[in-house]
């Protein structure tokens, strides 16, 4: 299957700080999706993007569709407690594949 | 608002046991996706749903997996036996256009 690598793998901030991490591929992908999932739970979908430069917010997170098709980015602001999960992004081809998340630790 | 539906929520089960989790999408939502997520890791797709008719089921191991969505709306993913490994959270989604996907709760499955 196709390898999305995220990065950071795992990170610890203050409260109030910004957040920033990315998903990589080395495919082309149609739409690119963001997810958070807390533990136990099903993924969330936060955000979606479906064309190349294509920058989108929903809140305090704003995600961009890289111009290469190949990249995405997702950045949060001001960052509060209830932040904390594993953030996923995925790609779509054929179908989506789903990269290995990011944790995010969010301390008050 | 519209939610997927997973039922049951947990299930612990024996080695060599049927196991059968179920997933109700979100109204009107043609595609159906059955995904596996280990602990760690992304979902990874075992099977999807175009209405009735499977449209990809090539990363599913159909010596003990089967998936069916006999009327196109509710669907029923089946273990038979379970192994050690098959221990992971089951996530169905649910797709009204096939770019954008919506996840149910997931159902937990440990085999002992």
């Amino acid at each position: 299957g196709q390898q999305l690598n995220q990065s950071p793998q795992s990170m610890f901030i203050q409260e109030g700080e910004d957040v920033s991490m990315n998903c990589t591929s080395s495919s082309i992908f149609n739409t690119w999706l963001w997810y958070k999932q807390e533990p136990g739970e099903g993924p969330v979908l936060l955000i979606a993007l479906y064309k190349a430069g294509e920058l989108t917010s929903n809140g305090r997170l704003t995600a961009q569709f890289g111009i290469t098709r190949k990249d995405s980015f997702l950045n949060i602001s001001a960052s509060i407690p209830s932040d904390v999960g594993i953030y996923f992004c995925a790609g779509q081809l054929t179908q989506f594949y789903f990269g290995t998340g990011t944790s995010l630790t969010v301390i008050p | 608002e519209a939610e997927v539906a997973q039922s049951p929520r947990y299930k612990i089960t024996e080695k060599s046991q049927a196991v059968a989790f179920w997933c109700d999408p979100i109204s009107g939502h043609a595609t159906l996706y059955w995904y596996r997520q280990i602990l760690g890791q992304g979902p990874e797709l075992l099977v999807q749903f175009q209405d009735e008719s499977v449209v990809d089921d090539s990363q599913l191991p159909k010596d003990r997996f089967s998936a069916e969505r006999l009327k196109g709306v509710d669907s029923t993913l089946k273990i038979q036996p379970a192994e050690l490994g098959d221990s992971a959270m089951y996530l169905c989604a649910s797709s009204q256009n096939s770019r954008t996907q919506y996840f149910g709760p997931g159902t937990r499955l440990l085999v002992l």
